[in-house]
């Protein structure tokens, strides 16, 4: 079964408005959790990582500004997208590792993003 | 030179046939390899994974992995068209905390 959730699986919002994307792990702990972009027929991207009670770490071109990542428990990660914009339209997956004896991520079942 | 490169395809085989991908990655100090599984406006989901040198088998699926020639394959025997999907390859460098992932390779089973 599903180890990681992820909601909404597709919004769709107006330019200039923002939205939150939440990323549960399921009965185990996450102190990190990491956030991927996907345009289609392209691969994952990671946007960046989140950090359980200290910011998070953005990869090189990521504004950190406009995708903010709030990581509050071990078990809840938000990424709001702000002010969004067409060009943000995207597939966003989270995924977190469950330390059960591999290093495996586990992702969520993604949200599909579409601004109009 | 990538992280972690895929042949894109795609690659189709005949229903029943053996389907074979592969990957090579960059990094000598890699520890970790990951096959995924992603279909079609969904996310990947976690096939297999491999830690040593050789093959390691679960049911229809095996990987290899050469850590002397950096390369790490997954083979699907007895292919089926459930198996049409892109498949991601994915490895962990030793002191890395996220994974890196190939483009994928897309694979269709012709019936």
């Amino acid at each position: 079964g599903a180890v990681v959730s992820q909601h909404p699986s597709r919004v769709i919002c107006k330019s200039g408005t923002s939205v939150k994307i939440e990323c549960r792990s399921l009965d185990f702990q996450a102190t990190t959790m990491f956030w991927y972009r996907q345009f289609p027929k392209q691969s994952l991207m990671l946007m960046a990582t989140s950090n359980e009670g200290s910011k998070a770490t953005y990869e090189q071109g990521v504004e950190k500004d406009k995708f903010l990542i709030n990581h509050a428990s071990l078990t809840l990660s938000t990424l709001t997208v702000t002010s969004a914009h067409p060009e943000d339209s995207s597939f966003y997956i989270c995924s977190a590792r469950t330390g059960r004896g591999n290093e495996a991520l586990h992702f969520g079942n993604g949200t599909r993003l579409t601004v109009t | 030179q990538k992280e972690v490169e895929q042949n894109s395809g795609p690659l189709s085989v005949p229903e029943g046939a053996i389907a074979s991908l592969n990957c090579t990655y960059s990094d000598r100090g890699s520890q970790s390899f990951f096959w995924y599984r992603q279909y079609s406006g969904k996310s990947p989901e976690l096939i297999m994974f491999i830690y040593s040198n050789g093959d390691k088998e679960d049911g229809r699926f095996t990987a290899q992995l050469n850590k002397a020639s950096q390369y790490v394959s997954l083979l699907i025997r007895d292919s089926q068209p459930s198996d049409s999907a892109t498949y991601l390859c994915a490895v962990n460098r030793g002191g890395a905390n996220n994974l890196f992932f190939g483009t994928g390779t897309r694979l269709t089973v012709i019936p």
